[in-house]
């Protein structure tokens, strides 16, 4: 079974300060990694995968199989970044989602 | 603009109801997924349908039931509501042509059991 863990519940930085959201997983497999973010009373929605290796919005994520970590980052926050962010994984051949428990970000002027 | 659409935004039921939540997604996707959020668990899978009449359970079923009679619509029914399903419940839907495919998910329903 796949699990994943986000260890900081919230995180509070300065605007244009840098940011590091944790997510590390357990998985024997290949995993798909996503980062989804819900922004104050709009739904949950998809900020990045793995797979893509793109940057959006700012933001990057590097899986490393090593660690079995999938990390974001921002080099510099803004007040727009506010927000509650999960990470996801699916399992090889598997549609089903399994997410961390989340991470509120606040970025204070 | 692909569309999850929840059929309540806020719900407020007495225990030992019965209760119905409804999910409707314009995509054609074949899999939809019921999910409940709760502070500090994050979202936990309570069922997924990957077909139509086709469902598996997930983390947290107990108490849940659901059901798929049109691949549009995937519905949760709490057969007896209690305090403790007291919760945000998430629907989404994804596709299933190929891997890492985006799940989109619905507004939310937050349910209030008392």
């Amino acid at each position: 079974a796949q699990r994943v863990t986000q260890p900081e519940k919230l995180l509070s930085v300065f605007k244009g300060a840098p940011v590091e959201l944790k997510c590390n997983y357990s998985y024997s497999g290949s995993p798909e990694l996503f980062w989804y973010v819900q922004y104050s009373r709009q739904r949950l929605q998809l900020l990045l995968r793995h797979i893509s290796r793109e940057s959006i919005k700012g933001f990057t994520a590097d899986l490393n199989k090593g660690e079995t970590s999938f990390h974001l980052k921002k080099p510099f926050a803004q007040e727009e970044d506010s927000a509650m962010y999960y990470c996801a994984l699916s399992a090889s051949n598997d549609y089903k989602l399994s997410f961390g428990a989340g991470t509120t970000v606040t970025v204070r002027a | 603009d692909v569309k999850v659409t929840q059929s309540s935004r806020y719900l407020v039921k007495r225990t030992g109801e019965k209760v119905f939540l409804e999910c409707v997604q314009d995509m054609d996707h074949e899999n939809m997924f019921w999910y409940r959020q709760d502070p500090g668990l994050g979202l936990r899978l309570i069922y997924f349908s990957y077909d139509v009449k086709m469902k598996e359970k997930g983390d947290i079923p107990e108490g849940y039931s659901v059901s798929r009679e049109k691949k549009e619509r995937f519905s949760l029914i709490l057969e007896s509501a209690s305090t403790n399903q007291t919760s945000m419940y998430l629907c989404a839907s994804r596709p299933q042509e190929r891997m890492n495919t985006e799940a989109f998910f619905g507004q939310g329903t937050r349910l209030t059991v008392v």
